[in-house]
């Protein structure tokens, strides 16, 4: 399954909303999508599971939804903490993929 | 609380192998609730999934790299390993361990832990 990821840069300011897309190129099965942030020199880490399930310790201004071929991740009010790029990843096949990214810039 | 510690050279000749361990603490490499996999990163790049290895000794592949990666686990060190041979400078990456556990709703496998990553640069 390709995952297509846009915009590729979002370009806005702290205490404004994000709104991330995820396209896939085919029903992923049992809404097995999942989103991580990723930071300069970092790994990724988990936000969401399950298209909507935030990971533990996640705040509650990162939500997520979706099915089928279409997913968002929204962050409501960003954090100067927030800026990084965020990868979507479906999980319901046996071969794993990786979207392109989403780069969240001030 | 999970830890995952990448061991591993950061340069490695072409045409060589690329061989780099990550050590499990703070949970169960035994366990069957989990799988655990290695990602990469060329510089600049997004995420590449590389393969996932249980347990029990069974692994499964990216087609892409199928033929050249190997992922073990070895249960008694609490590690899991990846091999990679014949590497030319397109396998130059950051490359991670992780952890892949089951969702409570779907019960498939993502990831929920990482280790740090390891630069490995291909260069003679």
């Amino acid at each position: 399954i390709v995952l297509t990821q846009s915009p590729d840069t979002l370009s806005l300011s702290p205490g404004e909303r994000a709104t991330l897309s995820c396209r896939a190129s085919q029903t992923v099965k049992s809404r097995s999508l999942a989103w991580y942030q990723q930071k300069p020199g970092q790994a990724p880490r988990l936000l969401i599971s399950g298209a909507s399930s935030r990971a533990t310790d996640i705040p509650d201004r990162f939500s997520a939804g979706g099915s089928g071929t279409e997913f968002t991740l929204t962050i409501s009010r960003l954090e100067p903490e927030d800026f990084a790029v965020y990868y979507c990843h479906q999980y319901g096949t046996s071969l794993l993929t990786f979207g392109g990214g989403t780069k969240v810039e001030i | 609380q999970l830890q995952l510690q990448q061991s591993g050279p950061g340069l490695v000749k072409p045409s060589e192998t690329l061989a780099l361990t990550c050590t499990v603490s703070g949970d169960s490499i035994s366990s069957s609730s989990y799988f655990w996999g290695w990602i990469r990163q060329p510089p600049g790049k997004g995420l590449e999934w590389i393969g996932s290895g249980y347990y029990t000794g069974s692994a499964n592949y990216n087609p892409s790299l199928r033929g050249r990666v190997t992922i073990l686990v070895d249960r008694s060190n609490r590690q899991f390993s990846l091999k990679l041979t014949s590497v030319t400078a397109a396998d130059t990456a950051v490359y991670y361990c992780a952890r892949l556990t089951p969702h409570y709703i779907s019960g498939l496998h993502y990831f929920d832990s990482w280790g740090e990553g390891t630069l490995v640069t291909v260069s003679s």
